[in-house]
């Protein structure tokens, strides 16, 4: 079955530096999504990936979709303690009924060191 | 409040007992997703349905449990027999999925299991 990865697990960064996760699906994806979970919350759409190559920008936060549509990356540009959280993407493998599931990824815990 | 409610937040059972967990997603949403999280782990699909139709349920869900959506509204989620393993948040998700689009999924404030 689908599987989605993420690297790394676990980020650690003094606050004003960069962040990226990456992700990675065994198949290719109609679309990728990014959640964002704060401790103890639910996990929160951040936004979504539809076309191969696709760049999208949230103020300091960057996405991108891989060509072949079985990657995606997360950037965060001089991070900032309200950026705390757990950052999962979530795909939906492409298919020809377009009724796939959402896989989610093993998620990247960023901390901010003050 | 329209977004997603579960019921109930918190259920803490003996193990043997069953449990049921409610969902009720935004009114106009045709799909509904449930996850299981554990500490630290991404949402771990269990099963899913467009309307009243269940169209998946993981391979790694046992006979134990079983989901439901009469009329393509709320759905129930039911553990029989639990087990220690069992515990876990328990998510619902709804989305708005008009064919060929997929759409961002909201979800609930989750059902904590404690099996004890």
């Amino acid at each position: 079955g689908q599987q989605v990865m993420q690297i790394p697990q676990y980020q650690h960064v003094q606050e004003g530096e960069d962040f990226t996760t990456y992700c990675n699906s065994s198949t290719t994806l109609s679309n990728i999504q990014w959640y964002k979970q704060r401790p103890g919350g639910h996990p929160v759409f951040l936004i979504q990936l539809v076309k191969s190559g696709e760049v999208k920008k949230q103020k300091r936060l960057t996405f991108q979709f891989g060509e072949a549509k079985k990657n995606s990356s997360l950037h965060i540009t001089a991070t900032q303690t309200t950026d705390v959280g757990t950052y999962f993407c979530a795909g939906q493998e492409e298919s020809n009924f377009g009724n796939e599931k959402l896989t989610f990824g093993t998620g990247t815990r960023l901390t901010i060191i003050p | 409040d329209t977004g997603v409610s579960q019921n109930p937040r918190h259920k803490i059972t003996k193990r043997g007992q069953n449990v049921t967990f409610r969902c009720d997603p935004i009114s106009e949403h045709n799909r509904l997703y449930w996850y299981r999280q554990t500490l630290g782990q991404g949402p771990e699909f269990l099963t899913y349905f467009q309307n009243e139709a269940q169209l998946e349920k993981s391979r790694l869900l046992s006979d134990r449990f079983s989901a439901e959506r009469p009329k393509g509204s709320f759905s129930t989620l039911e553990i029989q027999r639990t087990e220690q393993g069992d515990s876990a948040m328990y998510l619902c998700a709804s989305s708005l999925n008009p064919p060929g689009l997929n759409t961002e999924a909201f979800f609930g404030q989750g059902t904590r299991l404690t099996v004890v």
